[in-house]
């Protein structure tokens, strides 16, 4: 399996506050996701990041922020959660431009 | 209209019987189209890419295109039990820049 993990893997939390998920990853890839997954959308591209500190925007980006500092490691915060973003996350690799080739076990965020 | 649609399912097909799983998409320009795996309660995995048309072939699976019709194809022969999952159709948009996924086949194999 490649080295992909994500951190928490599963979260309850509060309308309203602030919320950040870790992906790490051991395999030097350049190209980092992040995607959401709900019943009857299929996996939703958040943000994503093609090196150190460059990211861009995806599909369903508002209400969301993300960093990237290391190329190991991209942060994804929820700044003021909403149920609407009860979700299972996902986070994705690829060592370049192209779909993404390997995917985290997902965290499962439940906002009340 | 969805950028790339999937019926949803279930598809359920008797061990040992070829599965097929469709799907359409948008945009024409579109240059590269993939294949994932999702087992119940597991992350994707990339199972099959394709980028013209035609046909081709990894072991049971085969995946076909054809860009005037705008539609994508992935045939699973000797179906087992072990290939019950959800199967997600996604393209690339045209530039490459972003893959858009579909919401998900999902099959059922009966032994």
């Amino acid at each position: 399996d490649a080295g992909i993990t994500q951190s928490p893997r599963h979260k309850v939390t509060e309308t309203g506050t602030p919320v950040t998920l870790r992906c790490h990853q051991t395999e030097n890839h350049r190209y980092m996701y992040w995607y959401r997954q709900d019943p009857g959308h299929g996996l939703r591209l958040i943000h994503y990041s093609y090196g150190v500190k460059d990211t861009d925007k995806g599909e369903v980006s508002d209400g969301y922020s993300v960093s990237r500092s290391k190329t190991e490691d991209f942060l994804l915060t929820l700044e003021s959660a909403t149920s609407s973003q009860t979700s299972v996350y996902f986070c994705a690799i690829s060592p370049g431009q192209g779909p993404p080739r390997h995917f985290g076990p997902g965290t499962r965020l439940t906002v009340t | 209209q969805k950028e790339v649609e999937q019926n949803s399912g279930p598809l359920s097909v008797p061990e040992g019987a070829i599965a097929s799983l469709n799907c359409t998409y948008s945009d024409r320009g579109s240059q590269s189209f993939f294949w994932y795996r999702q087992y119940s309660g597991k992350s994707p995995e990339l199972i099959m890419s394709i980028y013209s048309n035609g046909d081709k072939e990894d072991g049971r699976f085969t995946a076909q295109l054809n860009k005037a019709s705008q539609y994508v194809s992935l045939l699973i022969r000797d179906s087992q039990p072990s290939d019950s999952a959800t199967y997600l159709c996604a393209v690339n948009n045209t530039g490459g820049f972003k893959t858009i996924f579909g919401a998900g086949t999902r099959l059922f194999v009966k032994a």
